[in-house]
């Protein structure tokens, strides 16, 4: 079965620069969710998506920002980037906005140094 | 906001043993409590879960129980093999527009052969 998506799966980049992610969710899968865990820590919710739309916001810096796409994949913009982002970013999708399960994608492992 | 309690933060068994691992939330309004087991470096992987309108749930070795008028869930497994040992996560959920789920702080599951 197709899974969610994510690239790249790693990324290195210096104090100040800007990075990328991108998220494609499973086929037919309309919400998108992402994720910032840094390490020994738990997933801390960031952003989602539904049809394209913003729908809810948790911690998720100024400096980030994410739209999702007409073909639902979604990308997560990080400017300004600091030491403390270096993280796992995980994207993941669910079937619907009312559905409460979510399918996790392999993660972008973001070093910044 | 929602606050997610977990314990014990670390979980060492024999092969064999019973693992549970509980958790407390603190928001009357979650109505969704998923699990996840994540290996080092891995995405996080829904192992079962539990909707408010359910006491427990089952899944071969694995079983969740909720109760919802002490607001705390518990992960139960049993006859532990040590492909069992991971991060394992508990999480509360209610709808904003989507799903947002709050993470507890993980317990590392170390199953000795």
């Amino acid at each position: 079965a197709a899974g969610v998506i994510q690239s790249p799966r790693h990324l290195i980049k210096e104090k100040r620069e800007t990075a990328t992610l991108k998220c494609y969710p499973i086929p037919r899968h309309d919400t998108v969710y992402w994720y910032q865990q840094g390490p020994g820590q738990d997933p801390q919710f960031l952003i989602s998506f539904y049809e394209k739309m913003q729908s809810d916001k948790g911690s998720i810096p100024d400096r980030f920002s994410a739209q999702q796409f007409s073909d639902y994949h979604s990308e997560l913009n990080m400017s300004s980037l600091e030491l403390g982002d270096s993280a796992l970013y995980f994207c993941a999708s669910s079937p619907g906005l009312d559905r409460y399960e979510q399918y996790f994608g392999p993660g972008t492992r973001l070093t910044v140094t | 906001g929602e606050n997610v309690e977990q314990h014990p933060s670390t979980l060492s068994v024999q092969e064999g043993d019973s693992a549970v691992i509980k958790c407390t939330y603190s928001d009357s309004a979650s109505n969704y409590f998923p699990w996840y087991k994540q290996e080092l470096g891995k995405r996080p992987q829904l192992i079962i879960d539990i909707r408010s309108n359910v006491g427990e749930k089952k899944d071969q070795r694995i079983a969740v129980t909720l109760n919802k008028t002490a607001k705390h869930f518990s992960l139960h497994i049993t006859e532990t093999q040590p492909e069992d040992s991971a991060v394992y996560f508990c999480a509360a959920s209610k709808r904003g527009g989507s799903y947002i789920p709050t993470f507890g702080r993980g317990t590392s599951l170390i199953v000795h052969p």
